[in-house]
């Protein structure tokens, strides 16, 4: 199993561009997540989606979009790129709560910086 | 809103020694989980250990303890005989029972080992 892979895992984007980060996973989980990280912020939830066909909103989706067409793929896109979106993301997905909750799954990351 | 609080942003060990790192969090849940992940640098953040609230027995796995205090709102990760590489970001984390895994993060702390 790949796990959770996520593509690219580096972007230099302008300002006001757009861009689409990719993230699959192989394991069959049904939740799938996108956070962000930033420097002494810790991890902050972006989107995420509890299955195929069905996404909601997590702490911090202003200037983001997300869509969840197969189980596989939750990519995340950034309409109009700004400096505060520069920082490093990363998917995750898991399975249903139960004796795995709370159990996360994460990608390498995707470093991206607004210029 | 739950928060959860890592008041060390960095800490060192020396090899073959014992650390704590502290972490409070806040919550009016009395069904909760309580999360360790470890981010090595440059690689994917993983699931160190896992305390479920209703539990009295602090969680053990091989190097890696908890100091769960319910009544404090405490949870420590304690490590034995550091290793090099168990140099990494920890982040404590939370997440509500029946929740959609939506874990909330701490704003983590840079352990270094030292040899």
């Amino acid at each position: 199993n790949a796990g959770v892979t996520q593509t690219p895992k580096f972007r230099i984007l302008k300002i006001g561009q757009s861009m689409t980060l990719q993230c699959a996973q192989d394991m069959n989980h049904n939740y799938m997540y996108w956070y962000r990280q930033d420097p002494g912020m810790g991890l902050k939830l972006i989107y995420y989606s509890v299955g195929a066909g069905i996404t909601d909103k997590g702490e911090v989706p202003n200037g983001y979009n997300v869509s969840r067409s197969t189980t596989e793929d939750f990519p995340l896109r950034l309409e109009l790129a700004a400096p505060s979106q520069t920082s490093v993301y990363f998917c995750a997905s898991s399975y249903s709560t139960g004796a795995n909750t709370g159990e996360l799954f994460f990608g390498e990351g995707s470093r991206l910086t607004v210029l | 809103a739950q928060t959860v609080t890592q008041s060390q942003p960095e800490m060192s060990v020396q090899d073959a020694e014992t650390v704590t790192l502290s972490c409070t969090y806040d919550t009016s849940e009395n069904n909760y989980y309580l999360f360790w992940y470890k981010q090595p640098p440059s690689r994917q953040m993983i699931l160190v250990i896992r305390q479920e609230a209703y539990k009295q027995q602090n969680a053990t796995e091989n190097r890696f303890s908890v100091n769960f205090q319910k009544a404090a709102k405490s949870f420590s990760l304690k490590i034995s005989d550091s290793q090099l590489g168990d140099t990494a970001m920890y982040f404590c984390a939370f997440i509500n029972g029946g929740a959609t895994n939506k874990l909330i993060f701490g704003t983590g702390t840079l352990l270094a080992v030292q040899p």
